[in-house]
């Protein structure tokens, strides 16, 4: 089975700067996908990045970027010049090859950008 | 706007009452999604649509619990005999490649 792990429940950034949210997970499998999704306040969940597991390079989609260790089953999220509105709940979401492609999320970072 | 919708947006019904959600997925999306999300909890898979065949069901997915997609279009999720333990936000996704999933604003059932 598939486990997602977001050891950090909450979080909190002064505008502008940088935070890093973490995430690991579990698998034996060699090809899946990760991803980070953002869900606003009462707002449907979107797609922040995806990072491919056969892919060494990091992921990264403008301020947000990736840092992928596969040994170490670690897929943080870096947010820089963090923006009110990137205040939201964050998952983290494992996604194995094949079978319907399910995803697997964590509980969840809620992140809150102070002004 | 041609996102992935859902309705009811809320839902409160009493124990033992029967339930019945809708999804509208994005058009040419052949797959479709249903997760559940309780509070301080990320989404849990449910079950899986590749246009009108049912492929995969969690097994959080009780004999109370049935869905369908008849024409490979719209989605319904239905819960028969609610209990307290379903309040829960019941979200859609659909997506085209295997790779990406777009999400509806979600149903969120209350059962009294």
């Amino acid at each position: 089975a598939q486990t997602v792990t977001q050891s950090q429940p909450e979080m909190s950034v002064q505008e502008a700067e940088t935070v890093t949210l973490s995430c690991t997970y579990d698998t034996s499998e060699n090809n899946y996908y990760l991803f980070w999704y953002k869900q606003p306040p009462s707002r449907q969940m979107i797609l922040v990045i995806r990072q491919e597991a056969y892919k060494q390079q990091n992921a990264t989609e403008n301020r947000f970027s990736v840092n992928f260790q596969k040994a170490a089953k670690s897929f943080s999220l870096k947010i820089s010049d963090s923006q009110l509105g990137d205040t939201a709940m964050y998952f983290c979401a494992f996604m194995k090859l094949n079978t319907g492609n399910q995803f697997y999320f964590g509980t969840g970072t809620s992140l809150t950008v102070i002004p | 706007d041609t996102g992935v919708s859902q309705n009811p947006r809320h839902k409160i019904t009493k124990r033992g009452q029967n339930v019945t959600f809708r999804c509208d997925p994005i058009s040419e999306h052949n797959r479709l999604y249903w997760y559940r999300q309780t509070l301080g909890q990320g989404p849990e898979f449910l079950t899986y649509f590749q246009n009108e065949a049912q492929l995969e069901k969690s097994r959080l997915l009780s004999d109370r619990f049935s869905a369908e997609r008849p024409k490979g279009s719209f989605s319904t999720l239905e819960i028969q005999r609610t209990e307290q333990g379903d309040s829960a936000m019941y979200l859609c996704a659909s997506s085209l490649n295997w790779y990406e999933q777009y999400f509806g604003p979600g149903t969120r059932l209350t059962v009294t």
